[in-house]
């Protein structure tokens, strides 16, 4: 089983769109969570630091479970600009562990 | 602005040959890592270090090496170049062990 696990889509959405993207991990010792945006052939670029459940950055909403090991990214209102890989980050003594990703298509 | 910058941005290069990937930060941070990104693999953590003469294996650390010699670089050296490290390569910095980490721009390798 991969330590980080993520649906990789495609998620093929509508401009205006809600899509959620979810990750579970599997160490319950991860200490911090971040969710990174990769656009095609360039680097990870950090979206959102996931310190507790529900925060909110704009259009952005993160969920933390603890307890279930569950992380969860809500993208509201969704713009042709937030087509992108979406990554699932967790941090484990000092070395962050990367989900493989998952990919958000809007349409117009 | 403070930044991190990778160079070469493209390399090709031929099995067998010794290659050094550069990586430069100037936001004075202590960590700094080397990861590489295959399709169905995702990132990949080849090496890290946490300060000056710190040296770490990562996961896929084998036919690589890592210098640190002062805060602001880690180069990377393929002693002997395979066909098996064709890939991306991206130097990462973080000022703390359970920060965000902050991406270079890459490097693309190809070894034929």
């Amino acid at each position: 089983r991969k330590e980080v696990e993520q649906d990789p889509g495609p998620f093929n959405v509508p401009e205006g769109a809600t899509v959620a993207f979810n990750c579970t991990y599997s160490n319950s010792a991860s200490q911090s969570f971040f969710w990174y945006r990769q656009d095609c052939r360039k680097e990870p670029k950090l979206l959102m630091s996931v310190y507790s459940s529900g925060n909110e950055d704009g259009r952005f909403t993160e969920q933390l479970n603890r307890a279930s090991q569950y992380i969860s990214l809500l993208i509201r209102d969704s713009k042709l600009s937030d087509s992108a890989t979406y990554l699932c980050v967790v941090l484990n003594t000092g070395k962050l562990i990367f989900g493989q990703g998952t990919t958000l298509q809007v349409k117009p | 602005d403070a930044e991190i910058t990778q160079s070469p941005r493209h390399k090709i290069t031929e099995t067998g040959r010794q290659v050094t990937l550069a990586c430069h930060q100037t936001w004075n941070h202590n960590n700094m890592f080397w990861y590489r990104q295959d399709l169905g693999h995702g990132l990949r953590l080849i090496h890290y270090s946490y300060g000056v003469q710190d040296t770490n294996k990562g996961e896929v650390s084998d036919g690589y090496s890592v210098s640190r010699s002062n805060t602001e670089d880690l180069p990377l050296t393929l002693e002997s170049a395979a066909s098996s490290q064709t890939s991306v390569y991206f130097c990462a910095s973080s000022r703390r062990r359970d920060n965000e980490q902050f991406f270079g721009p890459g490097t693309r390798l190809t070894v034929l």
